[in-house]
């Protein structure tokens, strides 16, 4: 098993300018979610999906989409990156609500 | 290097010693607590865990103390090695029946293990 697979790596973006950090996994888990990492802070949760087709606001979810069409994938989409939006993001999956987690290796984007 | 490391609390080691690295939580329904590893660059990966049912937990090197009555939860790595050198957080996960989910994380204690 490849486990989340996160990509791409690292990021670059403008002010204005959208995208989409593509998540995957193949553990057939039914919770995904996404998460920022900030200097000094804990993770925060964006968004998180108990299924295909069901997704949930986080704590701090404005300026961002998701989508969850298929068990296995699970993307981010800012449709217009702001610098507050700088930051490490991370997906992760797990068999249930409350159940261990399990994280990618993470984006970090820079928005200029 | 991580810059999630920037501005932890931090926890210094000789090889060989014990480690104890705390967390406090605020959430008394909290029901599940997992402790994390976060190495430079990486995503966090799963050490242990411990459900509110319980009060201590041992996993290979690790075990986990809970203390519902301060609210309190602590990681013990023993016998620490280099490649313990990480930052460790906490995370606890509200009781399912109430209220929604969000999963609340500690900041992180970064571990330094010298040779």
């Amino acid at each position: 098993n490849a486990g989340v697979t996160q990509t791409p790596k690292f990021q670059v973006l403008k002010t204005g300018q959208s995208m989409t950090l593509q998540c995957a996994q193949d553990m057939n888990h039914e919770y995904m979610s996404w998460y920022r990492q900030d200097p000094g802070m804990g993770l925060r949760l964006i968004h998180y999906s108990v299924g295909a087709g069901i997704t949930d606001q986080g704590e701090v979810p404005n300026g961002y989409n998701v989508s969850r069409s298929t068990t296995e994938d699970f993307p981010l989409r800012l449709l217009s990156a702001a610098p507050s939006q700088t930051s490490v993001y991370f997906c992760a999956s797990s068999s249930g609500l409350g159940d261990t987690q399990y994280f990618g290796p993470g984006t970090r984007l820079t928005v200029l | 290097g991580e810059s999630v490391g920037l501005h932890l609390p931090t926890l210094s080691v000789q090889e060989g010693d014990n480690s104890i690295i705390n967390c406090a939580y605020s959430n008394s329904a909290s029901d599940y607590f997992i402790w994390y590893k976060q190495e430079s660059g990486k995503g966090p990966q799963f050490i242990i865990d411990i459900r509110s049912n319980m009060d201590k937990r041992q996993g290979q090197r690790v075990t986990v103390l809970l203390n519902k009555t301060v609210k309190h939860l602590s990681l013990q790595i023993a016998a620490t090695q280099p490649g313990d050198s990480a930052v460790y957080f906490c995370a606890e996960i509200p009781w399912l029946s109430g209220g929604s989910y969000i999963p609340t994380f500690g900041r992180g204690t970064s571990l330094i293990v010298h040779p």
